[in-house]
């Protein structure tokens, strides 16, 4: 168990519509990164948050986009899902901005498109 | 598609042997990662490499950061049932982190 919790741990839905996908860091870790992981993409980084702010960006698509609360938590807004969107979401965390070695993953939300 | 070359793709392995696994890429990278992923579960970081030429150690685990920081390898030694999953690099520059496509480790008893 990595102390990063993400939820939900599946996620059925319908092209157009938009979900909300949560992570909650170890506790301490100000740092939150969201990644994709999809069979034909494999593991993509897509966003990085550090104590509130976006720090870095990586192949992350208009339509998607990301915060980071006060108390930490990290939410990922999928909108107008299509059914390329299908795809393992990862969430990690660390203690730290840079460097991004120490980060501990989630168990992943998994987002079925239909 | 994946931004960095990763192989082999998949490996069959008795238990026992050793294990040996690269990546290459046509960028420079600051640091080099190798990761494993059970089923079902997020990415575990195995070894973080910092430097071109750097090899470290972690158990039967072994990686070198290439000396032209386009590349890295990891080893497995006397590798044992619980070896099996896939196995990532990932490639850190100042601002973005890339990842292999994955080895896909089965260890037969």
């Amino acid at each position: 168990d990595s102390g990063v919790t993400q939820t939900p741990k599946h996620l059925i839905t319908a092209t157009g519509q938009r979900v909300t996908l949560r992570c909650s860091p170890r506790s301490g870790d100000l740092s939150v990164y969201w990644y994709q992981q999809s069979l034909d993409q494999g593991l993509q980084f897509l966003i990085q948050y550090y104590n509130g702010e976006e720090r870095a960006k990586g192949n992350i698509l208009e339509r998607f986009s990301a915060q980071q609360f006060p108390d930490l938590h990290s939410e990922l807004n999928l909108s107008s899902l299509e059914l390329g969107d299908s795809a393992l979401y990862f969430c990690a965390s660390s203690p730290r901005d840079i460097p991004y070695n120490e980060q501990f993953f989630g168990p992943g939300t998994r987002l079925t498109v239909l | 598609g994946q931004q960095l070359n990763q192989s082999p793709q998949s490996m069959f392995i008795q238990e026992g042997e050793d294990v040996s696994m690269n990546c290459t890429s046509s960028s420079i990278f600051n640091t080099w990662l190798w990761y494993k992923q059970d089923p079902g579960e997020g990415p575990v970081l195995l070894i973080a490499l910092y430097k071109a030429g750097e090899l470290t150690s972690n158990g039967r685990l072994t990686a070198q950061f290439g000396i032209t920081r386009k590349d890295s390898f990891l080893n497995i030694s006397a590798s044992i049932p619980s070896d099996v999953g896939i196995y990532f690099c990932a490639g850190r520059d100042n601002n973005d982190m890339r990842f292999g496509a994955g080895t896909r480790l089965t260890v037969k008893p």
